[in-house]
């Protein structure tokens, strides 16, 4: 199975910040790579697909980039409903591995 | 309106079974692939597995937890898509999600792009 890793597991920013999360794969998945943003009790959301593809509705301040086995999602400006837990995913082959997710709070 | 509607949690025994619906909405179910994802309380999410077309083959993959245990179907013509539990263990503890597995034409980029809002199952020992 391809192992996902995210670091860091959680961070504080405040509003505005540029914020970055990384994402590893333990064997290259190209660019079969999407991120998911989480809020309490509710279910995740569709952010990014094919590591930089912007899911239709999701602000631009959102960007994805990598291939191979690195990957990286950036907030460009942090507003107050982007605090959440962030998760990437890989659809390369089966099973479809999550990453176990980045928690994004205020400080 | 796009919409997946999951129904059938509960608390059960260990060692018992459950299934699960999710009703679908606002798009052609028949031709969507379809997938499980649950979320054991306080931790991340877990693919479960997931079903093709049926004009695609219906073909199913679970993961390793699940496999032999957990079955995924599908009812076209209810717009419903199930996942019969058996064999519940404790660590089978979650909210389970429905989701769709979508790619765009001419590409193999899958990605959930619709979720249900859950529903919870319990295994008590």
């Amino acid at each position: 199975d391809i192992q996902m890793t995210q670091s860091p597991s959680s961070l504080s920013a405040s509003v505005g910040d540029r914020v970055t999360i990384t994402c590893r794969a333990s064997q290259t998945i190209r660019s079969y790579l999407n991120w998911y943003q989480q809020k309490p009790g509710k279910a995740p959301k569709l952010l990014i697909y094919a590591a930089s593809t912007l899911q239709s509705g999701v602000p631009s301040r959102f960007s994805g980039s990598g291939s191979g086995t690195d990957f990286t999602l950036t907030i460009s400006s942090l507003q107050p409903e982007d605090f959440a837990t962030y998760y990437c995913q890989q659809s390369y082959g089966s099973p479809f591995t999550f990453g176990p997710g980045t928690k994004v709070d205020i400080k | 309106e796009v919409q997946l509607v999951e129904s059938g949690g509960g608390l059960v025994e260990a060692g018992g079974s459950l299934r699960l619906a999710c009703a679908v909405s606002g798009f052609s179910f028949s031709n969507a692939w379809m997938n499980w994802v649950r979320q054991a309380p306080g931790k991340g999410l877990e693919w479960v597995g997931r079903i093709e077309s049926e004009s695609d083959g219906g073909t199913t993959d679970y993961a390793a937890p699940v496999k032999g245990r957990f079955t995924i179907s599908r009812d076209d013509s209810k717009n419903t898509l199930y996942l019969q539990m058996n064999s519940l263990r404790t660590e089978d503890t979650a909210v389970y999600y429905c989701t769709t597995l979508t790619n765009p034409p001419d590409s193999y980029y899958y990605f959930m792009d619709v979720w249900g809002k859950g529903t919870t199952v319990t295994v008590s020992s």
